[in-house]
């Protein structure tokens, strides 16, 4: 995952409050997505964008945006932040839709 | 039903013997499908990619298709504890954008 960072790595939040998580690459991928991880939960898409300024909605994508302004950006946002939204966050990106890669992920923690 | 779905586990194997993982899907339209490893507290990596029925070699890992009966399975041969973590199945639909990952198995390889 040298290619791909995201920031914060961890964070803890009040329930209410926005947060924006940030996916970086330096790899050029046309392809980017953000899931969550919560156990019992496996990987479950959030949104994803297959270009500049280019975004579809996932699978768990209620209180939450993208966007993506730049190739090598990919920002998430939780409007206002609640409990439910504590997991890890997980960002890929691939080339080709079908083999990505992952960031390091990011902890986050709504109290 | 769920999309993919696998046995959550933990499945316990003695060292150098075979570990068998098992995935099933329910969308006939499935054409591909990636096996990942995750160590704890750590992102997925790719370990394998199939396409097409049939079984594909890489190393002591062996991916098996079988798109009539709807699953695709991992074999490692010779499992080391360094093997011990969660593999995640995912899959993915000609002409979709994103993958669907199972909710992992746990494996754990007793020395």
């Amino acid at each position: 995952d040298a290619g791909i960072t995201q920031s914060p790595r961890h964070k803890v939040t009040e329930t209410g409050t926005p947060v924006t998580l940030r996916c970086h690459q330096t790899e050029n991928h046309r392809y980017m997505y953000w899931y969550r991880q919560d156990p019992g939960h496996g990987l479950r898409l959030i949104h994803y964008s297959y270009g500049v300024k280019d975004t579809d909605k996932g699978e768990v994508s209620d209180g939450y945006s993208v966007s993506r302004s730049k190739t090598e950006d990919f920002l998430l946002t939780l409007e206002s932040a609640t409990s439910s939204q504590t997991s890890v966050y997980f960002c890929a990106i691939s080339e080709w839709v079908n083999e990505q890669f992952f960031g390091p992920g990011t902890r986050l923690t709504v109290l | 039903q769920k999309e993919v779905e696998q046995n959550s586990g933990p499945l316990s194997v003695p060292e150098g013997a075979i570990a068998s993982l098992n995935c099933t899907y329910s969308d006939r339209g499935s054409q591909s499908f990636f096996w990942y490893r995750q160590y704890s507290g750590k992102s997925p990596e790719l370990i394998m990619f199939i396409y097409s029925n049939g079984d594909k070699e890489d190393g002591r890992f062996t991916a098996q298709l079988n798109k009539a009966s709807q699953y695709v399975s991992l074999l490692i041969r010779d499992s080391q504890p360094s093997d011990s973590a969660t593999y995640l199945c995912a899959v993915n639909k000609e002409g979709a954008q994103k993958l669907v990952f199972g909710q992992g198995t746990r494996l754990t390889i007793n020395p």
